[in-house]
């Protein structure tokens, strides 16, 4: 969806180096989610945040952090990236008055080695 | 607390065939339902959602699911497939009002054989 994008598209980094996931959108939603996925194992949600000044963990938040910088823009850290980080990111809005239906960017691709 | 199943990883079906992919949900309360598609290299699409109302609900690609409170389900079914249905389909839950994120399924492969 051309109304979120993420930057980078693909990216391969070393263990032990901090990494920045960024995403942006022209959609106008209040809420923006941070999403993994993992062969058999589905999305897992990393982080959320329903306005810029809410931030709240997901189910897998360890060895995450994020940063809402706007109401259209929402990043995403790894402090110290490990191999079993190695996974497709998604980042996903929403709004409120739309049954927080969500729109999903196309993903990252990160590789740990 | 609420949690979706998808019980089949994989489905298979020849092109023309109906196809159902399966959904089976737990929550408190009435939910509201969601089906979403992923394409290769691609995000995930939405494709339709159940609020209220009919429980059966249409939506993209000629695709529509049926919503069933007392199975808990909400399949999603196509009455004709198309080898470009292949792909993997996720279904999701929440709940109404407050602030909760949409609970994903693993979601389930189809692959549509020509």
């Amino acid at each position: 969806d051309a109304d979120v994008t993420q930057t980078p598209r693909n990216r391969i980094t070393k263990t032990g180096k901090r990494i920045m996931l960024e995403c942006s959108q022209t959609k106008g939603h209040d809420r923006m989610y941070w999403y993994r996925q993992d062969p058999g194992l589905g999305l897992r949600l990393i982080y959320y945040s329903f306005d810029v000044k809410d931030i709240n963990k997901g189910e897998i938040s360890d060895g995450y952090s994020v940063s809402r910088q706007a109401q259209a823009k929402f990043s995403l850290s790894l402090e110290s990236a490990i191999p079993n980080q190695t996974a497709l990111y998604f980042c996903a809005t929403s709004d409120y008055r739309y049954y927080n239906e969500q729109f999903f960017g196309p993903g990252t691709r990160l590789t740990v080695l | 607390a609420q949690s979706v199943a998808q019980p089949e990883d994989q489905v298979n079906v020849a092109e023309g065939n109906p196809l159902t992919v399966k959904c089976t949900y737990s929550v408190s309360g009435n939910p509201y339902l969601f089906w979403y598609v992923q394409y290769p290299n691609r995000g995930l699409q939405f494709l339709l959602k159940y609020i209220t109302g009919d429980n059966l609900v249409k939506g993209s690609y000629g695709f529509e699911a049926e919503f069933n409170k007392s199975q808990t389900s909400f399949h999603l079914k196509k009455p004709s497939a198309l080898v470009s249905d292949s792909a993997l389909y996720f279904c999701a839950v929440r709940v109404p009002g407050g602030n909760t994120p949409l609970v994903f399924g693993k979601g389930t492969r189809l692959s549509v054989i020509a």
